[in-house]
């Protein structure tokens, strides 16, 4: 069955300090992928994707994510973390065939301590 | 250009009432996706929807719900009946035709159910 992981549930991080936020995925083929950001009481904001070529991929607001096709995983990364990145993060998978449909994991919320 | 239109922010019903969520994609956008996010869960796809037609209905509660995206206005997601565990978030999404590669998402209505 079509599953994406997210292991952490919450994560606290010191500002200024780097972060990485885990997601796996269980699909039959290569997926595209993506990161969202959802913060309190607001709709989602797309971070990053990926269909196809580099790796490695850059998003906004200094994050970037790394898809490993032998881990299923696609984490997501950023350096040095702002007090405003405090939100829930959401990693999804979408059909190659290319719809709409998504698939997301549970989310991990990133708390920030001063 | 605005953004997808989901109204109202928050709606409160009563058990048994009916409740109506509206959405307005992004000028241009023909299809439509909804979401259902339950607390502390990822979002869950419901229903997919091009002008007049239901295209992928896989996610949507078998009985009490529906969704239509008329020729004219907006798409609406009702639920007939409505139960405290339809209390939850529920998010639109819009795209031109690119499937995910252009998915914008609406900021959601909160619905309680008393």
């Amino acid at each position: 069955a079509q599953s994406v992981t997210q292991p952490d549930i919450h994560i606290t991080v010191s500002e200024g300090a780097s972060l990485e936020l885990r997601c796996n995925y269980s699909y039959g083929a290569t997926p595209y992928l993506f990161w969202y950001v959802q913060s309190p009481g607001q709709g989602l904001q797309l971070l990053l994707k990926y269909f196809s070529g580099d790796t490695l991929v850059q998003g906004i607001k200094g994050f970037e994510a790394e898809f490993k096709r032998s881990q299923s995983s696609f984490n997501l990364r950023k350096p040095s973390v702002h007090w405003s990145d405090a939100a829930e993060y959401f990693c999804a998978v979408g059909d190659p065939s290319n719809t709409g449909k998504l698939i997301f994991g549970q989310g991990t919320t990133l708390q920030v301590k001063p | 250009n605005a953004g997808v239109m989901q109204n109202p922010r928050h709606l409160v019903r009563r058990r048994g009432q009916e409740a109506r969520l509206r959405c307005s994609p992004m000028k241009g956008h023909s299809h439509v996706y909804w979401y259902r996010q339950l607390p502390e869960e990822g979002l869950k796809f419901m229903v997919y929807l091009q002008k007049e037609n239901i295209i992928d209905e896989s996610g949507m509660p078998k009985e009490r719900f529906s969704a239509e995206f008329p020729k004219e206005g907006p798409s609406i997601l009702r639920i007939q009946q409505v139960v405290r565990g339809d209390s939850a978030a529920y998010f639109c999404a819009s795209s031109p035709g690119e499937g995910a590669r252009k998915l914008f998402f609406g900021s959601g209505t909160q619905l309680s159910v008393l």
